[in-house]
């Protein structure tokens, strides 16, 4: 298996254009995490979907920020507009939750997507 | 809100050491707790990961403790090699399936 595939690996844009990161989980698992971390906050929970329905997006920042996931496949994570404060690491992980809940099911993690908003 | 501190924040050891990783959390309501390693540049990978109602796994030289009920729990790395060094984050997993990590230990071991 392929693992966690995320893309693109780095992204250097300007403040206030559109960025557009992607992922893909590893095939036949049906939760998909997206994770920011930073120096200054560590490893931080922005969303995550199960069965491609988003359950808890608590941790998104702002209206800015926006995901989605249209199949079991692929999923993006939008920032528009961005801003010098979005630089970070972006992770996105998938995990395989069965029916009795997250008691045992780690999470895989993909390279992640190294932003840097000038 | 869960918390989750890990001490200490770096460790610099020698070769051939054995060591103890420290993680405690804030409130005991949690599924599992994960040991997880992260390479520079890298992504995370799961070491090990205990159940609630567990005490403790074992991976190779790598054992984790759990005592929920005081929220703390160890990473034990035995034989220390320099392939150990990297930064390793405990995580907790709440209701709801969403992991809380702690902010890392940074192990190097030196040859």
């Amino acid at each position: 298996d392929a693992g966690v595939i995320q893309s693109p690996r780095h992204e250097v844009t300007e403040m206030g254009q559109e960025v557009t990161l992607r992922c893909k989980p590893i095939s036949g698992h049906n939760s998909l995490f997206w994770y920011r971390q930073t120096m200054m906050r560590g490893l931080e929970l922005l969303i995550y979907f199960n069965n491609n329905v988003p359950i808890d997006d608590s941790g998104m920042p702002e209206d800015r920020f926006s995901a989605k996931m249209p199949n079991a496949s692929f999923s993006t994570l939008k920032i528009q507009p961005s801003e010098p404060r979005d630089s970070a690491v972006y992770f996105c992980a998938s995990s395989l939750m069965s029916s009795g809940g997250p008691k045992e099911e780690t999470q895989y993690f993909g390279p992640g997507t190294r932003l840097l908003v000038l | 809100k869960q918390e989750v501190t890990q001490i200490p924040a770096a460790l610099s050891v020698p070769e051939g050491e054995n060591l103890v990783l420290n993680c405690s959390f804030t409130d005991s309501a949690i599924y599992n707790l994960q040991w997880f390693r992260q390479d520079p540049g890298k992504g995370l990978t799961s070491l090990l990961l205990i159940q609630s109602s567990q005490r403790e796994q074992t991976s190779g030289r790598l054992n984790a403790s759990l005592d929920k009920s005081s929220g703390r729990s160890t990473l034990y790395i035995a034989a220390s090699q320099p392939g150990d060094s990297a930064t390793y984050l405990c995580a907790v997993t709440e209701y709801g399936n969403k992991l809380v990590f702690g902010a890392g230990t940074i192990l190097r071991v030196k040859s």
